[in-house]
């Protein structure tokens, strides 16, 4: 099946700094990929949609300002945490939809704590 | 508003025991359907998928789900669970523009 990477899987950063988050689509292009936060034990929350060559689209509530969402090529997005807050911190999963299909494949997830 | 519901939070089985993982759904028109799996700190993986044809449904790692449309439901099953079968189990459906919505999770525990 498809393989989506994440990268870095886990990061600790200061409360103040940027931190960037890649998501890979190794065999295949995505033209579209989406990027969900989640908490513990519970659902994903969809945080935007990223199109390659486009603006992402977020949803209603989240400040695009504060996580900003670049889809430079048909097998990376990258999703920065700007001025990260200890609020921020959570699990962030990106998925890529592959071609027709409505199967979305996920990365492994991130795990990032602002201290 | 269309959505799928998990009506239970958790689910303890003992193992060699069949298991249910519940999922129900408000989906106008024939609705396509997903279950996924997610071990800890971990992304969701894709189990199995309702899109047309037989109801029953046979994925991933032993699990099937029975589409019922008389019921809504997309009930995710196994007729022997695993230990290795505990994880967070999460029922889906496309809401167009390629995004999906996702039920709230069933947490699985599967005791020896």
């Amino acid at each position: 099946g498809a393989v989506v990477s994440q990268h870095p899987s886990r990061v600790i950063c200061k409360s103040g700094t940027s931190v960037k988050i890649e998501c890979r689509s190794l065999d295949f292009q995505a033209t579209t990929m989406f990027w969900y936060r989640q908490f513990p034990k519970q659902s994903l929350m969809l945080m935007a949609t990223s199109n390659e060559g486009s603006k992402a689209t977020y949803e209603q509530g989240v400040e695009k300002d504060k996580f900003l969402i670049n889809h430079a090529s048909l097998t990376l997005s990258t999703l920065t945490v700007t001025s990260a807050h200890p609020e921020d911190s959570s699990f962030y999963i990106c998925s890529a939809q592959g071609g027709l299909s409505y199967e979305q494949y996920f990365g492994p997830g991130t795990r990032l704590t602002v201290t | 508003a269309q959505s799928v519901a998990q009506p239970e939070d958790q689910v303890n089985v003992a193992e060699g025991n069949p298991l249910t993982v519940k999922c129900t759904y408000s989906v106008s028109g024939n609705p396509y359907l997903f279950w996924y799996v997610q071990y800890p700190n971990r992304g969701l993986q894709f189990l199995l998928k309702y899109i047309t044809g037989d109801n029953l449904v046979k994925g991933s790692y032993g699990f099937e789900a029975e589409f019922n449309k008389s019921q809504t439901s997309f009930h995710l099953k196994k007729p022997s669970a695993l230990v290795s079968d505990s994880a967070l189990y999460f029922c889906a459906f496309p809401v167009g523009a390629g995004k999906s919505t996702f039920g709230d999770g069933t947490t699985l525990t599967v005791k020896p």
